[in-house]
């Protein structure tokens, strides 16, 4: 079974602290993804990866960075966490045209 | 900007009934179509992928693709109160990645 692993389930954190969300697969999937997702509107993409050390923007990546520095760990990076970047982060990975396995998702919640 | 559109529901129906959930999509370069369920609080797992035209069975679970139309659909049969979830409709072309519809809240009543 593929296993998508998010750092933490829960985390509270201060605004204009960074915060780092920590995402590993173990099935040697070249893609690498993170959502969030909101109520209202959906699974939103902030980064992806095709491949270690290459991340390409999403539609929403203002405020967020990622790293990809081996291929079966991809970070997201809040350089300095704002209230509106409460929400559900949810990491998923894959392989070329297929379906995308998430993780169990990380709800952040930003004081 | 590609979309992806669901009613956003939430749908009843009984126990035992078929439950219909219905997806649109603008790029006609899809390729690749995707259902997934979210329950509260969790994240979302796959339920169906559907390439070709058609439909595609799996249990309980039929996807039916029409590309000319840009529709997919969902149907479950034999409902359960199991199936009260939220549907995500998702779409790829080629190597891009998904792009998810806000899912339709699905509610089957026992």
């Amino acid at each position: 079974d593929v296993k998508v692993t998010q750092s933490s389930r829960y985390l509270v954190k201060r605004t204009g602290e960074k915060v780092f969300l920590e995402c590993v697969q173990d099935m040697d999937h070249e893609n690498m993804f993170w959502y969030r997702q909101d109520p209202g509107l959906g699974l939103r993409l902030i980064y992806f990866s095709y491949d270690v050390k290459m991340k390409e923007k999403g539609d929403i990546p203002e405020g967020y960075s990622v790293s990809r520095e081996k291929k079966e760990r991809f970070s997201l990076i809040l350089e300095s966490a704002s209230t509106n970047q409460t929400s559900m982060y949810l990491c998923a990975s894959g392989i070329g045209t297929t379906e995308a396995f998430f993780g169990q998702g990380t709800r952040l919640t930003v004081v | 900007q590609k979309e992806v559109e669901q009613n956003s529901g939430p749908l009843s129906v009984p126990e035992g009934a078929i439950a219909s959930l219905n997806c649109t999509y603008s790029d006609r370069g899809s390729q690749s179509f995707f259902w997934y369920r979210q329950y509260s609080g969790k994240s979302p797992e796959l339920i169906m992928f559907i390439y070709s035209n058609g439909d595609k069975e799996d249990g309980r679970f039929t996807a039916q693709l029409n590309k000319a139309s840009q529709y997919v659909s969902l149907l479950i049969r034999d409902s359960q109160p199991s199936d009260s979830a939220t549907y995500l409709c998702a779409v790829r072309s080629g190597n891009t990645p998904l792009v998810f519809g806000k899912g339709t809240r699905l509610s089957v009543i026992a």
